[in-house]
This record gives C-alpha cells, structure tokens and sequence, in this order.
C-alpha cells in the first residue's frame, strides 16, 4: 500500500465549476499536508499547506484535512481553464530532516 | 525574487552512458532537494541537503547516483551507468531552511531520456 494515494484522472470539468480533488493516507504521523499544481513541463509550484487538521482558504482555493479520516481535500471554486493542470498532494511529518511524499497527481482540464 | 536554476533542460543519452544535472537554489535558501519524476507519478525524493551536509539520501541509488553540494550553493546530481529506468524529469527544489520543507519552490527539471 503506497503512504498516499491520488486518483490521477483526468477530471474533466466546465468553466466556473466547483473542483474537488481529493488524497488519502496512511501514514498518521503526517502534519503537514501540501498541495501544489504542476503545469505541462514545469516544476511544481506550492499552492496552499495546512498544518494538521482543519481547512484553509486562499482566494478561489480551500484545503480541508480530516486527519481521522486520512483524508485531503482540495477545492477550486469558479475553475478556469488556466487552472487545468496537475494537482499533486504531498504530505510530511515534519519539517526538520522529514521526507515529503507525493501523491502520484490529478490531471485537470476545466473546459472554456 | 530569481527561482531555482536548473541545467540542462533536456538530455537525451545512451544506456551506460553518464549524465550530469546543475541546480542552482534561491539565493539564501539553506536546504536543496532533488527529486526524481517518472511520467505519471509524482515526484519522489533522491537527497536532501541541509547547507553542504547531506539530510537524507535513503532514496538514492547510490551504486549508480552520487550527488554534491561542496559550497553549500549549487549542487551536482550525477548519474553514471545511466540505465533505461532512469527517464524521467529530474527536478530541484530549495526551502528556507530545514524547517521549511512544507514550502519547498521547484525548478523547471530537467528531461532525461534514456534510450
């Protein structure tokens, strides 16, 4: 069983729909639970992280951790097509000398 | 602010072969990583430095990777027998510190094919 697990997708979606994309875990010492977005031959750009439970708003974008449930969310409210992307999770236990696992990444293409 | 610096962007080599890839951090950023990203995955960590000292390296195939970062600057990722497996993007990221491994800022990769 891999330590976090990501639907890769695609997930196909209309301008201004609401996204949700979602991740799994199993291991419970994580604590911090990050999302970033990777576009077509670049490197992954941090979009939001949440230290252990909870939820986080940045603008169109909410994080939820419900760390009882091993579970992630990301929503993308009013999605535009520049938000099509791939959206990886990534989780730690730490942040002094803890390895970052990934979630294999969700596909997105928000259709104008 | 510049981002992390990476070269070459694209190499294509032969099996057996040896292959070298440069990364250069924000400036100011103590921690670097490289990770490994096979097509459909998401990235996985090869090695961690904190300034020039090594964090982590439980992920590197070190019969065949090695990896230096002598200034506590820059950092060299070599690959030498490069092996069919070994195509993927490789990407380097920076953080603050060994504390700010939850902001980690990514280069573009590099492209290695193996063929």
């Amino acid at each position: 069983q891999k330590e976090v697990e990501q639907d890769p997708g695609p997930l196909s979606v209309p301008e201004g729909a609401i996204v949700s994309l979602n991740c799994t875990y199993s291991n419970s010492a994580f604590q911090y639970f990050m999302w970033y977005r990777q576009y077509s031959r670049k490197g992954p750009e941090l979009l939001m992280y949440t230290y252990s439970s909870g939820n986080k708003e940045d603008g169109r974008f909410t994080a939820q951790v419900d760390k009882s449930s091993k579970y992630i969310s990301l929503f993308i409210r009013d999605s535009q097509p520049s938000d099509s992307a791939t959206y990886l999770c990534a989780m730690s236990a730490g942040t002094g000398g803890f390895k970052t696992i990934f979630g294999a990444g969700t596909r997105l293409f928000v259709k104008a | 602010e510049a981002g992390v610096a990476q070269s070459p962007r694209y190499k294509i080599i032969e099996k057996r072969q040896s292959v070298a890839f440069w990364c250069n951090p924000i400036s100011g950023h103590a921690t670097l990583y490289w990770y490994q990203q096979i097509l459909g995955q998401g990235p996985k960590l090869l090695i961690q430095f904190q300034n020039n000292g090594v964090v982590d390296d439980s992920q590197l195939p070190k019969d065949r990777f090695s990896a230096e970062r002598l200034k506590g600057v820059d950092s060299t990722l070599k690959i030498q027998p490069a092996k069919l497996e070994d195509s993927a993007v490789y990407l380097c990221a920076s953080s603050l510190g060994n504390l700010g491994g939850h902001e980690q800022f990514f280069g573009p990769g590099t492209r290695l094919t193996v063929l």
